[in-house]
């Protein structure tokens, strides 16, 4: 499982609530991800990080933030929930250009 | 047109044979090529990858790449309902700071008992 933990695995929440996501890896990996994935798009890159807070845009990063304070941990932040942010996301490192990702967070906004 | 697409099924192939799963790009520059199999409810898991043109051989599994005419595809032989998943194609794209991955949408599999 590469040593990636994602945490809540399940949450609902109502619109317009702040919901963060977090993913922790074990293993010290430089690059780390957000991904959505929805039906009948696949996996979409929402932002990602290169190092301790550094960090850019993926291509539907609207709406979300991102933070890396420490190697290990890198957080996901809805401020403003919305129903069109209701999806699975996924963490995921990258090893030697080979991307291994976590369990997954399925998140419903009501 | 998308960047990267596949069908998106489902393919239904009876236990034995071969499957054969499908996989165009748009981006000429390409370099990198992926296949992930996901189960239902869980994650990406990777499978396969291919960098170079031609065929790459790990057990039951072959990727082909084609960059001429962008295509790539995967083939399971001896197909076994446990094969039975959604896979995901991914190209790697550079960004100034690593790649990131664009997926297709995955094409379901199918295996028949």
């Amino acid at each position: 499982d590469a040593g990636i933990t994602q945490s809540p695995r399940h949450k609902v929440t109502e619109t317009g609530t702040p919901v963060t996501l977090r993913c922790h890896q074990t293993e010290n990996h430089r690059y780390m991800y957000w991904y959505r994935q929805d039906p009948g798009h696949g996996l979409r890159l929402i932002h990602y990080s290169y190092g301790v807070k550094d960090t850019d845009k993926g291509e539907v990063s609207d709406g979300y933030s991102v933070s890396r304070s420490k190697t290990e941990d890198f957080l996901l932040t809805l401020e403003s929930a919305t129903s069109s942010q209701t999806s699975v996301y996924f963490c995921a490192i990258s090893v030697a250009n080979e991307q291994f990702f976590g369990p997954g967070t399925r998140l419903t906004v009501l | 047109q998308k960047e990267v697409e596949q069908n998106s099924g489902p393919l239904s192939v009876p236990e034995g044979a071969i499957a054969s799963l499908n996989c165009t790009y748009s981006d000429r520059g390409s370099q990198s090529f992926f296949w992930y199999r996901q189960y239902s409810g869980k994650s990406p898991e990777l499978i396969m990858f291919i960098y170079s043109n031609g065929d790459k051989e790990d057990g039951r599994f072959t990727a082909q790449l084609n960059k001429a005419s962008q295509y790539v595809s995967l083939l399971i032989r001896d197909s076994q309902p446990s094969d039975s998943a959604t896979y995901l194609c991914a190209v790697a794209q550079s960004m100034e700071y690593g790649n990131k991955l664009v997926f297709g949408a995955g094409t379901i599999l199918r295996v028949k008992s």
